[in-house]
This record gives C-alpha cells, sequence and structure tokens, in this order.
C-alpha cells in the first residue's frame, strides 16, 4: 500500500536559520512521483517540486533542495535561511504512475519561521 | 498563467441539502480529481476523473458524491444531502499527463451548519 509519513508535526525556527522537513513513503511500484507542496495560511496548495522514481538526482532552487534517497525512501525538503513568508504547512505527497492515479498526501508539517 | 478555479470560495448549507462545487480545470488538461481538506488535516484523495469516466474513488466517495463534465470545461462536485461531518475544503486539481504535477484550484470551504 502507498503511504506518506512526515513525522514531524510542528517546527519552529527563528529567521534565517536552516530547516529541514522529513517525508518518507512507501510503494511497491518501482515507477513513481514524488511532490512537495506549500499551504500557506491562505488555504491554496501550490506545488514546489517534482521527481520521479528514477532520477535521484538532488535538487536546489533558490533556497530551496531537495534530497531524494530510494535506499532510505526519503524525500527531504531543505529551505536555507528560512523567512517569515515560509511559514506555512508544507504536505510530501506521493504518486503512482498511471495518469489518474491520485497523490497521497502525508499529514503535513506546519512550519512557523519567526522574526 | 494557466490556473484552475474553483467557485464558490466559500459556502454554507444547511444539513440535508444538496451542493455542488465547481471547478474549471485547466483547459488542455486530461486528469482531474477533487479532493478533501477537513481543517487542519491532511489532504484526502475522493475521485480523479478521465476520458468522461470516473477512473478511482475512494472510501469517502459514497452514493451521496458524484461527479460531472458536463460541457467539457466544468467539472463538478455534487453531494446529494450534506451531512456535519461533509465541512471541509473541497480542492479540485488537474493534470495534463502522466506523472505531471497536479495543479490545485483555491478550493472552497464548505460549512454544514
Amino acid at each position: 500500500a502507498q503511504k506518506v509519513t512526515q513525522a514531524q508535526t510542528e517546527i519552529s525556527v527563528v529567521e534565517k536559520e536552516d530547516v529541514t522537513l522529513d517525508c518518507v513513503y512507501e510503494t511497491r511500484d518501482t515507477t513513481y512521483y514524488l511532490f512537495w507542496y506549500k499551504q500557506p495560511p491562505s488555504g491554496e496548495l501550490v506545488f514546489l517540486i517534482r521527481r520521479n522514481s528514477f532520477d535521484e538526482q538532488n535538487e536546489i532552487s533558490g533556497r530551496y533542495s531537495w534530497n531524494f534517497q530510494k535506499s532510505t525512501s526519503s524525500f527531504n525538503f531543505t529551505i536555507t535561511a528560512s523567512q517569515v513568508v515560509d511559514s506555512a504547512v508544507y504536505f510530501c505527497a506521493l504518486s503512482e504512475t498511471g495518469g489518474y492515479n491520485k497523490l497521497i498526501f502525508g499529514a503535513g508539517t506546519r512550519l512557523a519561521v519567526h522574526p | 498563467e494557466p490556473e484552475v478555479t474553483q467557485t464558490p470560495s466559500h459556502q454554507v448549507t444547511q444539513m440535508g441539502q444538496e451542493v455542488i462545487l465547481r471547478c474549471v480545470p485547466i483547459s488542455n488538461h486530461l486528469y482531474f480529481y477533487w479532493y478533501r481538506q477537513i481543517l487542519g488535516q491532511k489532504v484526502e484523495f475522493l475521485v480523479s476523473f478521465y476520458n468522461n469516466e470516473i477512473s478511482e474513488k475512494s472510501e469517502i466517495f459514497d452514493d451521496q458524491f458524484s461527479v460531472e463534465r458536463p460541457d467539457g470545461s466544468n467539472f463538478t462536485l455534487k453531494i446529494r444531502s450534506t451531512k456535519l461531518e461533509d465541512s471541509a475544503m473541497y480542492f479540485c486539481a488537474s493534470r495534463g499527463r502522466d506523472g505531471a504535477e497536479a495543479f490545485f484550484g483555491q478550493g472552497t470551504r464548505l460549512t454544514v451548519v
């Protein structure tokens, strides 16, 4: 069965600190996709990144970076030099192949960045 | 930039009433979804829709729920007889191809009183 675990319910940091959000997934498929979404206080879901199971390269986008390790079934997300605007709930999600396949979301990690 | 649009943004309804939540997916997308998020909880899959039919539905999506794509642009979720526990944020999403990211609408907050 597919499952996504985000063990950190809430994280609180002070601005400019680095913070890593953990994501562990389970799937029987050999081909799958992993995603991170941001849900700011306004409530919408904002796509951040997609990674397919064959691409284990880490990715960096500005202050954001992602570390995908198939050996540990993890897809962790690091924010460097956090800012107050990063305060949000962050969801990790898994999708198996097949275009209509649903996203399975983790429970989310609420990040609070304080000035 | 193309986006998924949902209306209304907030709906209050009395228990037992029917509600229709509306979505306009991104125009060249092929796969459509409804998800639900009860306040403070995770985002849960309800139903996926492809080629004018339901491709998968969750246990939550019982006989009280139905979806339609009546005119090739709108995608609707109907709840026939709302219950208090249907109160949640409902998100519509669409994706263009296998493995692509899903784009979400801004959500409809449904409050059943």
